[in-house]
This record gives C-alpha cells, structure tokens and sequence, in this order.
C-alpha cells in the first residue's frame, strides 16, 4: 500500500484566494482525521470522518473552512477565503476501525504558506 | 474523559547516552497509548503501540516504553541515543477499542550532542 496520500506537497497562494488540499487514505480505513500543525499551536484536530460522514468538526477553526469526503478514497480540505494566519503544515491521517488500538497513519503533510 | 502530558518540552542527550522522554495520561477508559515521532519537514511516523498484552512495549530504531497503570505513566526510553534520533516525539492516547479521535501530548523535541 502507498500509505497516506496528500497533495500539493507545498503550496504557496496570496491572502483571499481560495485553496484546496487533498487526501487520499490508505485502502480500507474507514476513518480520516484531518490536522493542522504551527510552531504556536502545535498539532490540532480540525474534524474527522467515519465512513465519509463528518464526526466532529468542532476543531474547525471558522467558517473559511470546510471539509468534504465524496467518498471512501477522497478527501478535501477547503480554506476560502485564505488569510496569512492559515500558513501551516496540514496532515491527513486515517485508520481502520477493525484495528482494536486504531493507530492512525500518517500522511507525509501540505505546507501551506498564504502570503 | 482523556488527557496527555508530555513533561519536557525538549530535551538534550550526548549521543550514545540512555534518552527518556516523559508521558503521563489520564484516561476514564481502558487506554490505547502511542508514540509518534517526527523528524524534520516529515510527516508522523509511529514508533510503538501499547497493548495490553505486555507492558513493556518495544517499537522501532530500539525505542521502548513502559505502562505503568499506577503512575499513569507511559515514558519512552532508549538505551544509547543515536544523531538520527533528533526528532519530535509525541506521546497518544486514544480509548481501546474505539477509533475515534485521539490526544496528542504537545510534543518533546529531542536534541542529540555530538
């Protein structure tokens, strides 16, 4: 398996732009986590999915943000409009229910720099 | 309710000296517990799971970590650190069983002296 799958790997866009980041989890997990992760915050949960239903959302910072999963391989992140403050590293994980310690694997990040 | 503390926000080792990293957890359920480690510009990797099989719980690159259900305390340890060690190390805590979202520790970042 190819693991956690993000893209773009970085991405650089000026403030009030809209971006999307994109997640593919690892074949057969049923649940997606998506992270943020700063120098002052550390890493935070903004919201995950069970079997492509929103879960809880409630680290979602503010309505510029929004999260979508279509389906079981696919999912997206949002941010529109884009402010500088959103600058960050964003993380996909997923895992799979049928594990009994539901370790989460990880994807390899999107550095989102908003100018 | 479940929490994790990670007491050092960094700490410092001569390479080929012993490395502990301090966790704590509070957990109304029966845990699941991890370490996670990040190397720079890297995403998460997992280092160790707990199970409750055993106690003392040995991950990757001769990293270890003990349950210790009285202390609530589940430190990482390595006998003899090593340059590629220095990373970010994170301690998790998830309810068994149940894969919904789990709690990060704020992280150590482990140097390592020449």
């Amino acid at each position: 398996d190819a693991g956690v799958i993000q893209s773009p790997r970085h991405e650089v866009t000026e403030m009030g732009q809209e971006v999307t980041l994109r997640c593919k989890p690892i074949s057969g997990h049923d649940y997606l986590f998506w992270y943020r992760q700063t120098m002052m915050r550390g890493l935070e949960l903004l919201i995950y999915f069970n079997n492509n239903v929103p879960i809880d959302d409630s680290g979602m910072p503010e309505d510029r943000f929004s999260a979508k999963m279509p389906n079981a391989s696919f999912s997206t992140l949002k941010i529109q409009p884009s402010e500088p403050r959103d600058s960050a590293v964003y993380f996909c994980a997923s895992s799979a229910r049928g594990s009994a310690y539901n370790e989460q694997f990880f994807g390899p990040g999107t550095r989102l720099t908003v100018l | 309710a479940q929490s994790v503390t990670q007491l050092d926000s960094h700490v410092s080792v001569s390479e080929g000296t012993p490395v502990l990293l301090r966790c704590n957890y509070s957990s109304s359920y029966s845990p699941s517990l991890f370490w996670y480690v990040q190397h720079p510009n890297k995403g998460l990797q997992l280092l160790l799971k707990y199970t409750s099989a055993a106690t003392l719980v040995k991950g990757i690159n001769g990293f270890e970590a003990e349950f210790k259900k009285s202390e609530t305390s589940f430190h990482l340890t390595k006998p003899s650190a090593h340059m590629s060690d220095a990373a970010e190390y994170f301690c998790v805590v998830s309810r068994y069983s149940s894969a919904s979202k789990i709690i990060f520790g704020s992280g150590t970042r482990l140097s390592i002296r020449p």
